[in-house]
């Protein structure tokens, strides 16, 4: 089955600096690619997703790139803030497995004021 | 407002004390799926839902039982507890087309002692 791995376990940036999260997955055929957020005491909340047939995604200060060829994913927090204090998850989703999300083991990040 | 609820929130229990944690959902989703989160671990299947009636295991099912008898409930159901199912739990659901995005519910802290 599908293997996400993600890294850094941790990641402390100071505020306005940019943070990046990268995720590699093991299914080549694996084709949608969603980040969640996930604040502390609630559930995970989806923040951007990326198709295998799109190479770089944005929406404001997150952005997403896709190299499929290196079969790795990563996130990208322009201009951090405070309330991007969070738990950010990767995730893939091979076809062969369905609705199926695999995630990665998560990445807590700590933005200093 | 679209939601996924869960409960109860905390729960300590007894090991062997049968427990169910409730989960329903207002957006008419057809696939429904519970996951549990350790440290370093990330979000881990427990079982998945495509539609009523129609249940099938995830990555972790050992311990754990379902039931989908109604389009927008799906229990999980520790039959006889342990330890080692201490963990946050989170139940999803998402329409029922791939490539979507899941819905978390608030999660449940579950401590077996």
């Amino acid at each position: 089955g599908e293997n996400v791995e993600q890294h850094p376990s941790t990641l402390s940036v100071q505020e306005g600096d940019s943070a990046v999260i990268k995720c590699t997955y093991s299914d080549s055929a694996s084709n949608y690619f969603p980040w969640y957020k996930q604040e502390l005491g609630k559930g995970p909340q989806l923040i951007i997703d990326i198709r295998s047939n799109v190479g770089e995604k944005k929406d404001q200060r997150i952005a997403v790139t896709l190299n499929k060829t290196a079969k790795h994913f990563s996130l990208h927090i322009t201009e951090t803030q405070p309330e991007d204090s969070a738990v950010y998850f990767c995730a893939a989703t091979p076809p062969a497995a369905g609705n199926k999300l695999t995630f990665g083991g998560g990445t807590r990040v700590l933005v200093k004021p | 407002e679209a939601q996924v609820t869960q409960n109860p929130r905390y729960l300590i229990t007894v090991t062997g004390k049968k427990l169910t944690v409730t989960c329903s959902q207002n957006m008419n989703h057809e696939y429904m799926s519970w996951y549990r989160q350790d440290p370093g671990l990330g979000l881990r299947q427990i079982y998945y839902s495509m539609n009523v009636e129609v249940t099938d295991k995830g990555d972790v099912p050992e311990g754990y039982k379902v039931s989908r008898k109604e389009k927008r409930n799906f229990p999980l159901i520790l039959e006889s507890p342990s330890p080692n199912q201490t963990s946050l739990y989170f139940c999803a659901s998402r329409p029922g087309t791939r490539n979507t995005e899941a819905f978390f519910g608030q999660g449940t802290r579950l401590t077996v002692v």
